[in-house]
């Protein structure tokens, strides 16, 4: 079955304490890429990934690392994590971005709180 | 910068009503446009995209949407909305070039039975 999946669902931590959330996508797709979802904001793109070894900032990349070692995983690293990175966070995946017939797969999301 | 705005922040509407919900996007390139709908809980599914051609695309569960180039316009359509269309509503525009995805802000849709 094609799916983005997300670890952890859910994670409750505190302020500077490092954490990984990771993405794996089993469709060999190209594009991949991070969101966080506020009330009232939308979905917002943190980091995009256009291949492997390639990643580019998207609109609110500032506390967020990524790497794209290989196609099918690309994990989201806040290497000192504060509140206001408290959010809900998509991973999505594509073979490419805006190919015909080839949409957007969504992960389940990552709910993340920081005390 | 590109920017996607959607001008309806919450609709409430009864059943068999019908939906417009507005879509702008700021980018005078070349986009793809996309809407995607977020049930409660859930994450977000593809309802339509438009990339070329006819301007008028057909989706899934009976929604369409107009792309109006000379607006930069892709308004969301469905002629009687049910119980179940109750959810959050994205659009977005990828712009080809630099391969980033813009999310507008949301629509919450309430409908009621």
């Amino acid at each position: 079955e094609a799916q983005v999946t997300q670890n952890p669902r859910y994670l409750i931590t505190v302020t500077g304490k490092k954490l990984t959330v990771t993405c794996s996508q089993n469709m060999n797709h190209e594009y991949m890429s991070w969101y966080r979802q506020d009330p009232g904001l939308g979905l917002r793109q943190i980091y995009y990934s256009m291949n492997v070894e390639v990643t580019d900032k998207g609109d609110v990349p500032e506390g967020y690392k990524v790497s794209r070692k290989e196609k099918r995983n690309f994990p989201l690293i806040l290497e000192s994590p504060s509140p206001n990175q408290t959010s809900l966070y998509f991973c999505a995946s594509s073979l490419r971005v805006g190919y015909s017939n080839q949409p957007q797969h969504f992960g389940d999301g990552t709910r993340l709180s920081i005390l | 910068a590109q920017s996607v705005s959607q001008h309806n922040h919450h609709v409430i509407l009864s059943e068999a009503a019908s939906l417009e919900l507005g879509c702008n996007y700021s980018y005078g390139g070349t986009v793809n446009l996309f809407w995607y709908v977020q049930y409660p809980g859930q994450h977000l599914q593809l309802l339509l995209k438009y990339f070329s051609g006819d301007p008028l695309v057909k989706g899934i569960k009976g929604f369409e949407a107009e792309f109006i180039k000379s607006k930069f316009s892709f308004n969301l359509r469905k002629p009687s909305v049910q119980w179940s269309d109750t959810a959050e509503y994205f659009c977005a525009a990828f712009e080809r070039n630099t391969g980033k995805l813009i999310f507008g802000q949301g629509t919450t849709l309430q409908v009621k039975p």
